[in-house]
């Protein structure tokens, strides 16, 4: 079984709709982040989150939200969707170690199309 | 601004001889750099990281070579394997208001050719 998986996998919407992408781990980790990953621009981080009462905006967050319902658990939103939040979005967890960066375990992602 | 670039979208190389990925930099409060490897349908998966005092780091096919001076870093695989095609992304990590960040270069699709 996957450790890290994401619902849905892929997903069409229309402009306007409210969306909600969902990730739950079963690696116990604290950590856990949002990427979107667009054609020529890499992974870029969305929000993250390093335990349930902790909540972070990465670099590109407008327009987006999320929820940590638990450890196991990290929800993102997109309240109103517009055509160029179609990407492929990522879910990851990482668990801190010594002074290293942590290694991210990443979902399979979630294909998004919003007409 | 991108801090972290691949210059090259892809890159072929036949089976059995070294790949060689690039990877520059703009930031130099990077401290840690890492490569990612991505098949199809699937998430990153670690690969090997380097530390900013270091020049080189091996893992079994896998040396990841740094030279801080120039900004640059690269990923070298030998022998290349059918098995190593994949998008392979280099990332930086620094610390940003006391929180670990990734910044993630926009990948290399590597093809082994048999």
């Amino acid at each position: 079984d996957a450790d890290v998986t994401q619902t849905p996998r892929n997903r069409i919407t229309k402009t306007g709709k409210r969306i909600m992408l969902e990730c739950s781990q079963t690696k116990g980790h604290d950590r856990m982040y949002w990427y979107r990953q667009d054609p020529g621009l890499g992974l870029r981080l969305i929000y993250y989150s390093f335990d349930v009462k902790d909540i972070n905006k990465g670099e590109i967050s407008d327009g987006y939200s999320v929820s940590r319902q638990a450890q196991a658990k990290f929800s993102l939103s997109l309240e109103s969707a517009i055509p160029n939040q179609t990407a492929l979005y990522f879910c990851a967890t990482s668990v801190p170690g010594p002074r290293s960066p942590d290694t991210q375990y990443f979902g399979p992602g979630t294909r998004l199309t919003v007409l | 601004d991108q801090q972290v670039k691949q210059n090259s979208p892809s890159l072929s190389v036949q089976e059995g001889r070294i790949s060689i990925l690039n990877c520059d930099y703009t930031n130099s409060m990077f401290d840690y750099f890492l490569w990612y490897k991505k098949y199809p349908a699937e998430g990153p998966t670690f690969l090997i990281s380097i530390s900013s005092i270091k020049d080189k780091n091996e893992d079994g096919r896998f040396t990841v070579f740094l030279n801080k001076s120039a900004k640059h870093l690269s990923l070298h695989i030998v022998p290349s394997q059918p098995g190593d095609s994949a998008v392979y992304f280099c990332a930086a990590s620094a610390l940003d208001f006391g929180n670990e960040k990734l910044t993630f270069g926009t990948g290399t699709r590597l093809t082994i050719i048999p």
